[in-house]
Order: C-alpha cells, then sequence, then structure tokens
C-alpha cells in the first residue's frame, strides 16, 4: 500500500488529453518537489518532469506536470500509441524521511 | 553523455549478502553536485527508494532498510557498490543504479540504469 495513490489505470484515444492523479499528504506532495517517471515495457524508469512542472531536455511538451496542495497530476495531450506505459509519481516524504512513490498508473492507448 | 551499469549475481540464497556493483561513465563522483543511488522494483510492484551517496562521501539510507545497507563509491573506478545483508525472498526485485542531481536544497533521479533482476531463492 503506497504512501501515495494513483489509479491503478487510465486510457485514452490518440490524440486525446488523458490526466493521471497522485494524491499525498502534507509530508510529502504537500511540502516537498514531485518528480514523474515512465516506464515503457520491460524498461528502466525515465524522468520526465521535475520539481513539480519542469521538463528534462528531450521530453515533449505534450507532458505536463501540475502540483496544488498534497495533489499533483501529469497530462498528457495529443496521446500516441508509444505512450503506453507505466507512470509514477514520487516526493521526498519529511515524515518517513525516505523517497514514496505512488503505486503507478498503467496508461492504455486504445 | 552518461551511462549507469548494474552487476552483481541474479541469484541468492536466503540470509545470504547481496552486493550490486554500478559502473557508470560520463561524470565523476569527485565533481561536487554529483550522487549515485539505488532503487529497487519487486516483480510487478512499485518503486522502492534504497540509498544513495554523495561526491563528498554523505550517504542516505532508506530507514526501513538501513540496518541491511551499506552503500560505498570508488572515485578512480567509476563504480558504486551496495551491499544488502540477510536477503529474504521478499527482496527480489529488479535493482536500478541511478545519477543524483543535486541542486542544493533539492536532488532527484534523474538518469537510470538498465537494472539487473536478482532473485532470493534457496
Amino acid at each position: 500500500q503506497s504512501v501515495m495513490t494513483q489509479p491503478p489505470s487510465a486510457s485514452g484515444t490518440p490524440g486525446q488529453r488523458v490526466t493521471i492523479s497522485c494524491s499525498g499528504s502534507s509530508s510529502n506532495i504537500g511540502g516537498n518537489y514531485v518528480y514523474w517517471y515512465q516506464q515503457l515495457p520491460g524498461t528502466a524508469p525515465k524522468l520526465l518532469i521535475h520539481r513539480n512542472n519542469q521538463r528534462p531536455s528531450g521530453v515533449p511538451d505534450r507532458f505536463s506536470g501540475f502540483k496544488s496542495g498534497t495533489s499533483a497530476s501529469l497530462a498528457l495531450s495529443g496521446l500516441r500509441s508509444e505512450d503506453e506505459a507505466d507512470y509514477y509519481c514520487a516526493a521526498w516524504d519529511d515524515s518517513l524521511t525516505t523517497w514514496v512513490f505512488g503505486g503507478g498508473t498503467k496508461l492504455t492507448v486504445l | 553523455q552518461i551511462t549507469l551499469k548494474e552487476s552483481g549475481p541474479t541469484l541468492v540464497k536466503p540470509t545470504q549478502t547481496l552486493t550490486l556493483t554500478c559502473t557508470f561513465s560520463g561524470f565523476s563522483l569527485s565533481t561536487r553536485g554529483v550522487g549515485v543511488g539505488w532503487i529497487r522494483q519487486p516483480p510487478q510492484k512499485a518503486l522502492e527508494w534504497l540509498a544513495h551517496i554523495y561526491w563528498d562521501d554523505d550517504k542516505r539510507y532508506s530507514p526501513s532498510l538501513k540496518r541491511r545497507l551499506t552503500i560505498t563509491k570508488d572515485t578512480s573506478k567509476n563504480q558504486v557498490v551496495l551491499t544488502m545483508t540477510n536477503m529474504d525472498p521478499v527482496d527480489t526485485a529488479t535493482y536500478y543504479c541511478t545519477h543524483v542531481n543535486w541542486g542544493g536544497a533539492y536532488y532527484y533521479f534523474d538518469l537510470w540504469g538498465r537494472g539487473t533482476l536478482v532473485t532470493v531463492s534457496s
């Protein structure tokens, strides 16, 4: 059972906009930066968003990160078949003094 | 270009000690602001942070695993070694080595190795 909660699954059709949520608490999301990772099948996680809403170089602007209070979300616009992957949110937790990850959301492109 | 590669045994027995090595290139662990970490992922489960080490030999451990973990660096070899004692089947996971991007007031894991699957079984 993860400290930060994500929906186990999400789906959309090509071209659509999809949002993945991540719900935490004041000790993690509420007081620290949120990070998002994409894990394509059989591969290592790849950093998509850092410090709430910053994209590393090479990450398309179709990916956007948002944070409000103790929740965060990742938005994917112009959905493509290659976006089909697992997505994880992450943040430092001041109370647990550890990094915490969401349980992951499996995105299916229909 | 930064690359990281994990190496170590694919199978360990319960109670044994696991030793994993991360060999990296494209950066030096003697450079201020640099770190290397370890994160694992049990099959079909979420990610779990284990530990990381900074250029100045500052080390951070997951509180739940701290007693079992040791992380060290060999700057001359561009390697970081993680040892985990008293292995148990629940420790079966893919273990990832990561580059730590340190910005002073924050840090995060920006680049990952391909990972190595470690199975704990008798």
